[in-house]
């Protein structure tokens, strides 16, 4: 079976500092890996994948995360979050030995203060 | 916009009663999930559809809910005797470009009940 934890379920952080939400996932297979963010009352938006190939990935809006197999981690970051970055985050994994089916972390709440 | 559909956005229930929800995927694609997210906790899968068959579900899926997928277009999950335990986000999702063979999916904007 697969499982995602994160560590930390509320990240405060000022505008403009630098942000980092971590990802731990279990699994005894190769994996696909996948960072969601969360608005108020909004459905799930893809940030960014890792599917295969370089560790280090980027996404929408100034994101990226690094796969990392040996600490069987996939932290995201951002090296100056804005306000408009408040959100809950979730961390994601799959494989297709489970049939590719999404397994979710609990999230992180990103509140970026000014 | 991820061109998933869900219908309604909010649902306002009294115990025992029953409710649908309804969800329009992207055309192109023939697998549809869903899956529920309460407060405070991530997305659980619930079940799939491949075309009109539903190729698995959950166990959270209790014989309370039926799931369909007629002609395999769009997708309606109902609750029977709904309890505040259901109070919940409903998501419906279709795979991405790689989605079959990496489990990549893009979401609707969900369907929240809240069971009195």
């Amino acid at each position: 079976a697969q499982s995602v934890t994160q560590l930390d379920s509320q990240v405060p952080v000022f505008e403009e500092a630098p942000v980092e939400l971590r990802c731990n996932y279990s699994s005894s297979v190769s994996v696909y890996l996948f960072w969601y963010v969360q608005y108020p009352n909004q459905g799930l938006q893809l940030l960014l994948k890792y599917l295969s190939g370089s560790t280090l990935v980027k996404g929408i809006n100034g994101f990226e995360a690094e796969f990392n197999k040996s600490q069987t981690s996939f932290h995201l970051r951002k090296p100056s979050v804005h306000i408009s970055d408040t959100a809950e985050y979730f961390c994601a994994v799959s494989a297709s030995e489970y049939g590719n089916k999404l397994v979710f972390g609990a999230g992180t709440i990103l509140r970026v203060k000014s | 916009d991820t061109g998933v559909s869900q219908d309604p956005r909010h649902k306002i229930t009294k115990r025992g009663q029953n409710v649908t929800f309804r969800c329009d995927p992207i055309s192109e694609h023939n697998r549809l999930y869903w899956y529920r997210q309460t407060l405070g906790q991530g997305p659980e899968f619930l079940t799939y559809f491949q075309n009109e068959a539903q190729l698995e579900k959950s166990r959270l899926l209790s014989n309370r809910f039926s799931a369909e997928r007629p002609k395999g277009s769009f997708s309606t999950l109902e609750i029977q005797r709904t309890e505040q335990g259901d109070s919940a986000m409903y998501l419906c999702a279709s795979p991405g470009t790689s989605g079959i063979n990496t489990g990549e999916l893009f979401f609707g904007e969900g369907s929240r009940l809240t069971v009195l």
